[in-house]
């Protein structure tokens, strides 16, 4: 069974530029997160999407935005990048319902440098 | 809003020495508490996970109890080897209303074992 795919696995931008991340959750899985990781902050909770609707969103600017397609695959877009934005973004999916469905299975990440 | 305070560290130990890593939390609603770990490079693995109170959650030799009344999830390990060399990460999920799979993350304890 194919994990969480996430691409692209490192990317380098400039201040002002606009990034989209790709995530693939596991088949069958219609709960995708998204996590933003830095060495300050730590882990903090971006968003989580099912059947295409935004359930729950953290405390970041509107600058962070995402989707999710019919198929489950989600995208997220930061826009008008800060030199704060360098993080590692990492996607989690899960069964969202039945026995299990809070458990998270994460990707790799994506890792972003702005310079 | 939840929070999840667990040992710092960086926690240094010679194989086959026992391991202990203190996480608490403050939560509302129902809280399901989970360890994850991270190796160099990679995303989070689940390393295991408790449902109700008293529960133990076991996975490679690591253990851990979800004690409500100490509102407490500590990590064990009766004797580490060196490829548990990682940083671990306390979590909790807020299953309330029965749609919010968000997680709260500790600050995360890096692990080095020397052989």
């Amino acid at each position: 069974k194919a994990g969480v795919t996430q691409t692209p696995r490192y990317l380098i931008k400039t201040r002002g530029q606009q990034v989209t991340l790709s995530c693939s959750p596991i088949s069958g899985h219609r709960s995708v997160s998204w996590y933003q990781q830095t060495p300050g902050q730590g882990l903090q909770f971006l968003f989580e999407y099912f059947s295409e609707t935004q359930r729950n969103k953290g405390n970041f600017p509107g600058r962070f935005s995402g989707r999710q397609f019919s198929n489950s695959r989600s995208e997220m877009n930061v826009s008008t990048l800060e030199l704060g934005d360098s993080a590692l973004y990492l996607c989690a999916s899960s069964l969202a319902q039945g026995r299990g469905a809070n458990v998270l299975t994460f990707g790799a990440g994506s890792r972003l440098t702005v310079l | 809003g939840n929070s999840v305070t667990q040992m710092e560290g960086p926690v240094t130990l010679s194989e086959e020495a026992f391991l202990t890593i203190n996480c608490t939390y403050t939560a509302t609603g129902y809280p399901s508490p989970f360890w994850y770990v991270q190796y160099p490079g990679e995303g989070l693995q689940l390393l295991l996970k408790a449902t109700k109170a008293d529960d133990k959650g076991s996975n490679k030799g690591f253990e851990a109890t979800y004690r409500k009344e100490t509102t407490s999830f500590h990590l064990e390990k009766g004797s580490v080897q060196v490829s548990d060399s990682a940083v671990y990460f306390c979590a909790l999920t807020d299953n309330s209303g029965g749609s919010n799979y968000k997680l709260t993350f500790g600050k995360g304890t890096l692990l080095t074992v020397n052989p």
